[in-house]
């Protein structure tokens, strides 16, 4: 398998644009989740999915971001407007069920590398 | 709720020494810990895991990690690293019951010098 896939690596764009990044899970996931990735926060979890359905998106920062799953292998996370305080590393990660897998192993995209000038 | 704290932000250490990476959890139930590492401009990657049994688990690259359940740890140690193991280490912890998601720290730069 190729692993959890995600589209672009880098991603420069000036405030006000819409981001929209790309993530293909591995087949056979059913769950998959969006991170995020900062010096001042670390690692922070914005919102992940259970068989394409957003179960928590308590992590996503406000209303100018959204993310969809339209089906088991497609997901995006897009940010309209863009602010500068948006860059950061996104990472895209899939796993097992969540639910039933014990001690669930979450894989994880090579990241996509937002600076909002 | 959980949460990960890892005592160390930084870790220089020379090439061939040992290293230990520290890493504190705090939870009101039975915990999985897990050590991923992420390399440079890579992803994180699942290093170890604790799920049950023994409490040293072996992972890949020679390291290994010690549950200590009365001192909430889950300390990561290798005898000997390599200019290889130059990465970002981040300890995680997730409930034993329910949806099984990580909640993880804010990671421990290892910086192996020649």
């Amino acid at each position: 398998d190729a692993g959890v896939i995600q589209s672009p690596r880098h991603e420069v764009t000036e405030m006000g644009q819409e981001v929209t990044l790309r993530c293909k899970p591995i087949s056979g996931h059913n769950s998959l989740f969006w991170y995020r990735q900062t010096m001042m926060r670390g690692l922070e979890l914005l919102i992940y999915f259970n068989n394409n359905v957003p179960i928590d998106d308590s992590g996503m920062p406000e209303d100018r971001f959204s993310a969809k799953m339209p089906n088991a292998s497609f997901s995006t996370l897009k940010i309209q407007p863009s602010e500068p305080r948006d860059s950061a590393v996104y990472f895209c990660a899939s796993s097992l069920p969540l639910t039933g897998t014990v001690g669930n192993i979450q894989y994880f995209g090579a990241g996509t590398r937002l600076s909002v000038l | 709720a959980q949460s990960v704290t890892q005592l160390d932000s930084q870790v220089p250490v020379f090439e061939e020494a040992p290293v230990e990476l520290r890493c504190n959890y705090s939870s009101s139930v039975s915990v999985y810990l897990f050590w991923y590492v992420q390399y440079p401009n890579q992803g994180l990657q699942l290093l170890l895991k604790y799920l049950s049994g023994s409490t040293l688990v072996k992972g890949i690259n020679g390291f290994e990690a010690e549950f200590n359940k009365s001192q909430t740890s889950f300390h990561l140690r290798k005898p000997s690293v390599h200019i290889s193991d130059t990465a970002e280490y981040f300890c995680a912890v997730s409930a034993s019951g329910g949806s099984y998601i990580p909640t993880f720290g804010r990671g421990t730069s290892l910086i192996v010098h020649p």
